[in-house]
């Protein structure tokens, strides 16, 4: 059984800082690595898929990178509307997500 | 544009049933697969179950197997979920989901607005 956990819970960041995001899977998932966001009363929203490829319409300063088991969400530059819980999701098996990362504003 | 559109969420009683559904529009809806997925109040995202194109790959989580039951009628672009025996660790809100691709292993692309789910005597 795969589980997946993702560090730091919280990462506090100023507007314009870098943050970086990490997702661990216990076993190995390829590249079958999503990340999602989340705002409060929002439903998810895909960021990136294939471990490392943008979704439709999300900006360039979003970024993605790993395989196997190691995983990386990185946001180049921290804008006011990127303070939100960010999920990973392996699906390399049945979907499964990480209990998520909280960013909020240092 | 896509939409999905959650229903038939409310309050229900331990060990009684609920169907839920979810219409969707805006996309060839027998082309992908689709999902559901539940978040209790304040906790994070739980895959419930999910279903390919063309209904041939269905999995559940095992916090629901044997008890919920996934399901699409293509030609009404319509996913359900049956959920029987609820407990109130099923309070949540439903989210419904369309994969990327047909495989059901995939990631979800848009998402609807969700209905929640409330079990309580």
């Amino acid at each position: 059984e795969i589980v997946m956990t993702q560090s730091p819970a919280t990462l506090s960041v100023s507007p314009g800082e870098r943050a970086t995001l990490s997702c661990r899977a216990s076993q190995s998932v390829s590249s079958n690595l999503a990340w999602y966001q989340q705002k409060p009363g929002q439903a998810p929203r895909l960021l990136i898929y294939g471990a490392s490829t943008r979704a439709t319409g999300i900006p360039a300063r979003f970024s993605g990178s790993g395989s196997g088991t190691e995983f990386t969400l990185t946001i180049s530059s921290l804008q006011s509307e990127d303070f939100a819980v960010y999920y990973c999701q392996q699906y390399n098996n049945w979907p499964l997500f990480g209990p998520g990362t909280k960013v909020d504003i240092k | 544009e896509v939409q999905l559109v959650e229903s038939g969420g409310g309050l229900v009683q331990p060990g009684r049933s609920l169907r839920l559904s979810c219409a969707a529009s805006g996309f060839t809806f027998d082309d992908y697969a689709m999902h559901w997925v539940r978040q209790a109040p304040g906790k994070g995202l739980e895959w419930v179950s999910g279903i390919s194109w063309n209904s041939g790959s269905i999995g559940y989580a095992d916090s629901v197997k044997g008890r919920f039951t996934i399901s699409r009628d293509n030609a009404k672009n319509s996913l359900y979920l049956q959920m029987n025996s609820l407990r109130a660790e099923d309070t949540a809100l439903y989210y419904c989901a369309k994969g990327a691709a047909r495989r059901v292993v995939v990631a979800d692309d848009y998402w609807g607005q969700g209905t929640l789910v409330t079990v309580s005597s």
